[in-house]
């Protein structure tokens, strides 16, 4: 089983469609992540879980709404999107930097397309 | 912010030869990751390197972090090697966010 499983791995969806991104992890991390990676454009850092609490929030528009019920699951619920949301969006883990390694895992990604 | 820069931004190899892909910080750092992204677009982890040399298999890598660098070696390339390489440093002004440097680009030809 890898460490960081993302579901689903494509998904096109409409501008008036509801759907979301999960993210699970095994590693015994305390912070998740959700980067976004826009065509020809570096990662973007959306939002940043420790202990199930938001710490980071990199104004982010509103369609976007993450939660994290623990340390272990983080989704990305996704409504009203515009097609220029559609891009790789990927899930990371790590212990949280200050306290440990900090070391980064990645999941395999979720490619969404919006029509 | 801290600002990380990888160059160069493409590179373009012949399969069995060497590179050196690097990446500049502009201020301190705690963390330092290498990251290889797969066609498909899975981000794989090749070190974890805040300072020093670690090597595995062909891939080597150096962080010099009182000069604000590290150093990706790639020797004896293979053509599954292309893909786009970034590095990404943990900032230390107290948010320990991961930034990432805009990539190279490496394309390996059989």
């Amino acid at each position: 089983e890898t460490g960081v499983t993302q579901t689903p791995r494509h998904l096109v969806m409409g501008m008036t469609n509801k759907k979301s991104l999960k993210c699970e992890q095994h590693l015994g991390h305390n912070a998740m992540y959700w980067y976004k990676q826009s065509a020809k454009k570096p990662l973007e850092l959306m939002f940043v879980y420790n202990f199930k609490e938001q710490t980071e929030n990199n104004s982010v528009p509103s369609r976007f709404s993450p939660e994290c019920p623990n340390s272990s699951h983080l989704f990305l619920h996704l409504h009203t999107l515009q097609p220029e949301d559609s891009a790789l969006y990927l899930c990371a883990s790590s212990h949280y930097p200050g306290q440990n390694t900090g070391e980064l895992f990645f999941g395999e990604g979720s490619r969404l397309t919006v029509l | 912010g801290i600002q990380v820069e990888q160059s160069p931004p493409d590179l373009i190899l012949q399969e069995g030869a060497n590179s050196t892909l690097r990446c500049n910080f502009s201020d301190s750092v705690n963390n330092l990751q290498w990251f290889h992204q797969n066609p498909w677009g899975q981000l794989i982890n090749l070190f974890y390197i805040p300072s020093g040399t670690k090597q595995n298999g062909r891939l080597s890598a150096t962080t010099v972090a009182t000069e604000r660098y590290s150093l990706l070696y790639i020797s004896s390339s293979q053509t599954t090697d292309s893909g786009v390489y970034f590095c990404a440093v943990v900032d230390t002004s107290g948010t320990y966010k991961y930034i990432f440097g805009t990539g190279t680009r490496l394309k390996v030809l059989a």
